[in-house]
């Protein structure tokens, strides 16, 4: 079974730019997750999907970043314009139907110079 | 009431010791306790969990003890390893109809097991 995949896994961006994550969750996976991890603590949910709707983005900058899952398969997290903060890893995650297990991916680490 | 409380931040083991992490929580709506290790440029893995009906199980050389009166939860890390050295985050989480589940996470421990 293939996992969780992330692109890119590296990205460094200026301040004010924009920037574009993508993740494929796991095959059959109808729950899908963004977090963000910033370096020395544990990941934090930014937005949470069940299929192609939202559940929970009650921590997601709304200001400046923006979650899609058009189709219920793969989601794109966006982030414009980018400040120094917001300098981490996001990590994609997805779970399956009826079971607690969340599986992550790789993660993309996200540099705001 | 969502924080999960995790200690030490830190852990130095001799290799073939124990290593012990512990977490507390305050929701007593918690249901679903895993723990997971995270390798540096890797996303976190889950190592092994817990539902609260239950006080301690075991998977190989890892054992989460789980006490929910006093709602702390332990992982154990037994004959400690060089390849553990990680970090292992604790969480909690609560599932919900229609597929709602919010996982809080521990802001983690850093092991270095040595040789």
């Amino acid at each position: 079974e293939a996992g969780v995949a992330q692109s890119p896994r590296y990205k460094i961006i200026e301040k004010r730019q924009s920037v574009a994550f993508w993740c494929n969750p796991i095959s059959g996976h109808a729950t899908l997750y963004w977090y963000q991890q910033i370096l020395g603590q544990g990941p934090k949910l930014l937005i949470q999907f069940q299929n192609n709707g939202v559940v929970d983005d009650s921590q997601l900058p709304k200001d400046r970043f923006s979650a899609e899952r058009l189709k219920g398969v793969d989601s794109t997290l966006k982030i414009q314009p980018a400040k120094l903060e917001d300098s981490a890893v996001y990590l994609c995650a997805s779970r399956g139907q009826g079971v607690y297990e969340q599986y992550f991916g790789p993660g993309t680490r996200l540099t705001v110079t | 009431q969502q924080q999960v409380k995790q200690s030490p931040q830190s852990l130095i083991v001799q290799k073939g010791g124990i290593s012990i992490i512990n977490c507390a929580y305050e929701n007593t709506a918690f249901d679903y306790f895993p723990w997971y290790q995270q390798f540096p440029g890797k996303g976190p893995a889950l190592l092994i969990a817990i539902r609260p009906d239950v006080s301690e199980k075991k998977e190989g050389r890892f054992t989460i003890s789980f006490n929910k009166s006093a709602k702390q939860f332990s992982l154990h890390i037994m004959d400690s390893q060089p390849g553990d050295s990680a970090t292992y985050f604790c969480a909690a989480s609560r599932a919900r109809a229609g597929g709602y589940q919010k996982v809080t996470f521990g802001t983690g421990t850093k092991l270095q097991v040595i040789p």
